[in-house]
């Protein structure tokens, strides 16, 4: 059973340009959660979306950032117009279920620098 | 003063010795999680607590609800455990977010 996956693994953008970030949640997973990580920063959530519906979306900027999660497919982070400052890992992470008790697995991170 | 914080930020060990990591938070909480992350910045989920204490080889995680406060222990320490050590809490209230410590850069010297 593959873990979550992530791609791409590092990712290079000129201010202005978009950024796609793909999460593939494990299989049989229909949670997933995007986290932030900004440089000597801490780990802060986003977005938590289940198939096809954003559920939380407290912790993403208003603007420039969205997030889906299609009934066939990966979960897309997408960031338009990039600037500098949105320089971070980007991790997502899967759960089967939502609840206390389930633990959420993490993907290898994708490493965005704007330029 | 954020939700979470970990204590020490670095913590520099020889190897073999017993190693402590806390963590304490300021909200009530369904969950609490210790995550991994290596230099090469994967991370991996090592306990999820709600109550007492768990133990995975070396690694043994408590909580203590009603101080708000959890450790996490690495007995005879190596240098592959290096690595910096992160708490994450679920608060209550039917959150599905994590709010996430700073972290603590653990590293082990041979």
């Amino acid at each position: 059973n593959a873990g979550v996956m992530q791609n791409p693994r590092h990712l290079v953008r000129r201010r202005g340009q978009e950024a796609r970030l793909r999460c593939s949640p494990m299989k049989g997973h229909s949670h997933v959660y995007w986290y932030r990580q900004l440089p000597e920063e801490g780990l802060k959530f986003m977005v938590y979306l289940q198939k096809e519906n954003i559920i939380d979306e407290s912790g993403m900027p208003k603007e420039r950032f969205s997030a889906e999660f299609p009934k066939e497919g990966p979960s897309i982070l997408r960031i338009q117009q990039v600037v500098r400052g949105d320089s971070a890992a980007y991790f997502c992470a899967s759960s089967p279920q939502k609840g206390a008790l389930n633990e959420q697995f993490f993907g290898p991170g994708t490493r965005l620098t704007v330029l | 003063k954020n939700e979470v914080e970990q204590s020490p930020q670095n913590l520099t060990a020889q190897e073999g010795e017993f190693i402590t990591i806390n963590c304490s938070y300021s909200v009530g909480i369904s969950a609490l999680h210790w995550l991994q992350q290596h230099p090469g910045g994967g991370i991996v989920s090592l306990f999820m607590l709600s109550s007492g204490k768990k133990k995975h080889g070396r690694l043994i995680a408590t909580i203590n609800i009603q101080e708000k406060h959890s450790s996490l222990h690495i007995t005879a320490s190596h240098p592959r455990d290096s690595a910096v050590y992160i708490c994450a809490v679920r608060p209550q209230g039917g959150s599905e977010k994590l709010v996430f410590g700073k972290g603590t850069k653990l590293t082990v010297n041979p």
